[in-house]
């Protein structure tokens, strides 16, 4: 099934510094959503850009969407230690049936050094 | 709101057993996801409702596995009998969807479930 993937797997980078991760697709979508999970945790919603959109901020969160290339990158700006969690694209892909389901990648591990 | 609830938070089990697991959606929502997470194969959709009814449970591994929804305010994912590669984390989400398109989903804390 179409399926988001994150890259890279794992991220470590120091406090203040940007993280950015990146997501690719195979199939045409409605919108792109980028979740958290910290471990042991469900995940959280972080931000959601429709397929019309390029570029989408949420406080420190920068979201971008290349449908052409079909793919997407977050942004995190001045990094903090509890910013250290996984990050996940999910996708909602279009079949004949809608595209309720969302399909989430496998994820990118966050460490965020102190 | 209290977000969606699932219990138990941990479930040990032997083989063969079977298994309960029970979610709450978050009032007002029409459809509900259920989720397996492993390290192998990351966050698998089993199955997911919509107004009640099973929309697509193409997820579901066999037929040990089985889902209901008999309202809107309470799901199940049943096992049995349970084996020990059932060992993961099931999530439990919630939406309120319309117009048939993907909306964000509101997860909850998940049941670590462990088959010896």
């Amino acid at each position: 099934s179409q399926q988001g993937e994150e890259d890279p797997q794992a991220l470590s980078i120091q406090e203040g510094e940007n993280a950015t991760m990146n997501c690719s697709y195979k199939t045409s979508i409605n919108n792109l959503q980028w979740y958290r999970q910290n471990s042991g945790r469900g995940l959280v919603h972080l931000i959601l850009i429709r397929s019309n959109e390029r570029e989408k901020h949420s406080g420190r969160l920068r979201v971008t969407l290349d449908t052409s290339k079909k793919s997407s990158s977050l942004l995190i700006t001045a990094s903090r230690a509890a910013d250290t969690a996984s990050y996940f694209c999910a996708t909602p892909p279009i079949t004949q049936g809608g595209s309720e389901k969302l399909v989430f990648g496998k994820g990118t591990k966050l460490t965020v050094n102190p | 709101d209290a977000g969606v609830i699932q219990s138990p938070r941990h479930e040990v089990t032997e083989m063969g057993q079977e298994v309960t697991l029970r979610c709450k959606p978050i009032s007002g929502h029409n459809s509900l996801f259920w989720y397996r997470q492993t390290m192998m194969r990351g966050l698998e959709l089993l199955i997911y409702f919509n107004n009640n009814v099973p929309i697509d449970d193409s997820g579901m591994p066999e037929d040990r596995f089985s889902a209901k929804m008999p309202n809107a305010s309470f799901s199940t994912l049943k096992i049995q009998p349970s084996e020990p590669r059932d060992s993961a984390v099931y999530f439990c989400a919630s939406s309120f969807l319309w117009g048939g398109l993907g909306e964000k989903l509101f997860f909850g804390s998940g049941t670590q479930l462990s088959v010896l």
